[in-house]
């Protein structure tokens, strides 16, 4: 079974540097999806940014970029000029390539950021 | 267009109890989940309807847990008696259709404490 593993339960950064949030995944697999989602206090899980695991480069959306390292099972995300409502629990997830049916997203454990002004 | 609804936001029960909850998903999407997120995890997925047919409940304690999406569009997610382990925020999701390309929608959650 595909695991995902955020090393980083908790970081933290200045308000407009840059971070990266790690995340590691285990399959078999040579086709699926990498996600990083966010969510605030709210609970509201929000899709930060996505990859194709066949794709060579790397996602990025505006201020969020990702470091896809396939041989190495390894998508970190890149927050760049970070804002303050960039706070919130980050989450990494996998999901199989697998048709139609498969859609068992598994998630990481999630890594806290707090932004400091 | 509105986003993912869910109801009531929080509940608090004792264990043995009963407790249902209700989501009504992106006017249009074909594809409803169910996920619960324990404290201090990430969501795993429970149940996932397509329309009003269950693709996967693979994951779902069925000897006490049930869900039902009758019409296709508004589902319900019961548990029935309740445990302490239970306590946990209960999401639910909805997407166009299956498939891998189809972004989750997410709604605010229901978190549910049990005494």
């Amino acid at each position: 079974a595909q695991t995902v593993t955020q090393s980083q339960p908790e970081m933290s950064v200045q308000e407009a540097e840059t971070v990266t949030l790690s995340c590691t995944y285990d399959t078999s697999e040579s086709d699926y999806y990498l996600f990083w989602y966010k969510q605030p206090p709210s609970r509201q899980m929000i899709l930060v940014i996505r990859q194709e695991a066949y794709k060579q480069q790397n996602a990025t959306e505006n201020r969020f970029s990702v470091n896809f390292q396939k041989a190495a099972k390894s998508f970190s995300l890149k927050i760049s000029d970070s804002q303050l409502g960039d706070a919130a629990m980050y989450f990494c997830a996998y999901r199989s390539w697998g048709g139609d049916n498969n859609n068992d997203m598994r998630f990481g454990a999630g890594t806290r950021l707090t932004v400091k002004p | 267009e509105a986003g993912v609804a869910q109801s009531p936001r929080y509940k608090i029960i004792e264990k043995r109890q009963s407790v249902a909850f209700w989501c009504n998903p992106i006017s249009g999407h074909a594809t409803l989940y169910w996920y619960q997120q324990i404290l201090g995890q990430g969501p795993k997925l429970l149940i996932q309807f397509q329309n009003n047919g269950v693709v996967d409940d693979s994951q779902l304690p069925k000897d006490r847990f049930s869900a039902e999406r009758l019409k296709g569009v508004d589902s319900t997610l019961k548990i029935q008696p309740a445990k302490l382990e239970d306590s946990a925020v209960y999401l639910c999701a909805s997407s166009r259709g299956q498939g891998n390309i189809n972004e989750q929608f997410f709604g605010p959650g229901t978190r549910l404490t049990v005494l």
